[in-house]
């Protein structure tokens, strides 16, 4: 069983939708949650990152952690079509830079 | 802007060809890493490094191996190349490992087909 499952997706939804971007993890010892929006033939960047358990806003973005459940979400308000892309979940514990990703969900957004 | 570039953005090889992946950073990062992304498995950690002249394992480390001879450079070696090495390359630096607030800062990948 892989540490991070997130929801495979694809995904489409049309312009102005919310959108709800889900990951489950296994080990407790995770304590930093990251989003990564990869687009096409880019290399990932660094969307929205959190500290243990509790909502974080930025924008139209919102993520979210529950680690009494290990779930973690990313919500999109208002999407838009330049918000098509592959989106990743990290996570990691304290010590290290290594992070476990998931495996990604792909999001169209359709004007 | 943190740049980290990749030397090739596509690149096909021949089984047991020696591989090189070159991967440079501009921001005095110390921590640099590679990654392999494959449909279905995500990103996996191969190899990285906290210093010059140092590195350490990932999760995926067999068929690699890496060298770090200067802190802006990071590079990935396939010592024979093999079909199961294709596959997406990916190379990310940050800064002070373990710290509230790392970030990894990725390149755009090299897109390796080995025949």
């Amino acid at each position: 069983q892989k540490e991070v499952e997130q929801d495979p997706g694809p995904l489409s939804v049309p312009e102005g939708a919310i959108v709800s971007l889900n990951c489950t993890y296994s080990n407790s010892a995770f304590q930093y949650f990251m989003w990564y929006r990869q687009y096409s033939r880019k290399g990932p960047e660094l969307l929205m990152y959190t500290y243990s358990s509790g909502n974080k806003e930025d924008g139209r973005f919102t993520a979210q952690v529950d680690k009494s459940s290990k779930y973690i979400s990313l919500f999109i308000r208002d999407s838009q079509p330049s918000d098509s892309a592959t989106y990743l979940c990290a996570m990691r514990g304290t010590n290290a830079g290594k992070s476990t990703f998931g495996d990604g969900t792909t999001l169209t957004v359709k004007p | 802007d943190v740049k980290v570039t990749q030397s090739s953005r596509y690149l096909v090889k021949r089984t047991g060809e020696k591989v090189f992946l070159e991967c440079v950073q501009d921001m005095d990062h110390e921590n640099m890493f590679w990654y392999r992304q494959d449909p279905g498995l995500g990103l996996r950690l191969i190899y990285f490094s906290y210093d010059v002249k140092m590195k350490e394992k990932g999760d995926i480390p067999e068929g690699y191996s890496v060298s770090r001879e200067k802190k802006e450079r990071f590079s990935l070696i396939l010592e024979s190349a093999s079909t199961n090495q294709t596959s997406m390359y990916l190379c990310a630096s940050s800064s002070r490992v373990g710290a509230v607030g790392e970030k990894l800062f990725f390149g755009s990948g090299t897109q390796l087909s080995v025949l």
